[in-house]
């Protein structure tokens, strides 16, 4: 099966530019994630999507991250503005469910992102 | 408060040896708890997976053993070899009280076998 698709693969913006990211899941993968990565630390949720809806989006700093999955499919995550703090690979990822025993998450390779 | 945390931080090890790498978590209810392997620049890869009633479980040359009563896991590496440097990071499934599952992420483990 093809994997979890994410674009762009590297980014370099300045501060408080615009940026988007891209993420197709695992076909059939209901739940989504979009975690953050921060060098030398684990992944950090920021949005959980089941279908096209949000089931937790507690650590998304929404006065400048925006995400959606339309259809309930592919998705996007926004930063607007950026800051210098915000550099860190995003990664996203799918499973069939939400953390059961038969569903790992399958992750993409993520989007490293830069911010000067 | 629901935390998973590894030891040691960092590692380094001779190729053909062996190392063990441990995941201690607070998180409750249990449901699984995984062992992911993230190369560098890649994503996350799922290694095993483990259950409240499993308490050892073998991938290859790796092996994880669960104590579900200390709430302590361990992912045992035989015979490194180089491609086995990479980041290991312990994921604790916990179930919230809606029975939906929240995932809870260690920091990682960096292991850099050298020749």
């Amino acid at each position: 099966e093809a994997g979890v698709a994410q674009s762009p693969r590297y980014k370099i913006i300045e501060k408080r530019q615009s940026v988007a990211f891209w993420c197709n899941p695992i076909s059939g993968h209901a739940t989504l994630y979009w975690y953050q990565q921060i060098l030398g630390q684990g992944p950090k949720l920021l949005i959980q999507f089941q279908n096209n809806g949000v089931v937790d989006d507690s650590q998304l700093p929404k006065d400048r991250f925006s995400a959606e999955r339309l259809k309930g499919v592919d998705s996007t995550l926004k930063i607007q503005p950026a800051k210098l703090e915000d550099s860190a690979v995003y990664l996203c990822a799918s499973s069939q469910r939400q953390g059961g025993k038969n569903s790992p998450l399958h992750f993409g390779n993520g989007t490293r992102l830069t911010v000067t | 408060k629901n935390q998973v945390e590894q030891s040691p931080q960092s590692l380094i090890i001779l190729e053909g040896k062996n190392c063990t790498l441990q995941c201690n978590y607070t998180v409750s209810p249990f449901s699984n708890l995984r062992w992911y392997k993230q190369d560098t620049g890649r994503g996350p890869v799922s290694l095993t997976i483990m259950t409240f009633s499993e308490n050892t479980k073998s991938n290859g040359r790796y092996t994880a053993t669960l104590d579900a009563d200390t709430k302590q896991s361990s992912l045992h590496i035989t015979a490194s070899q180089l491609s086995d440097s990479a980041s290991y990071i312990c994921v604790v499934s916990g179930v919230h009280q809606t029975g939906a599952n929240n995932l809870f992420f260690g920091t990682g483990t960096r292991l850099t076998v050298i020749p």
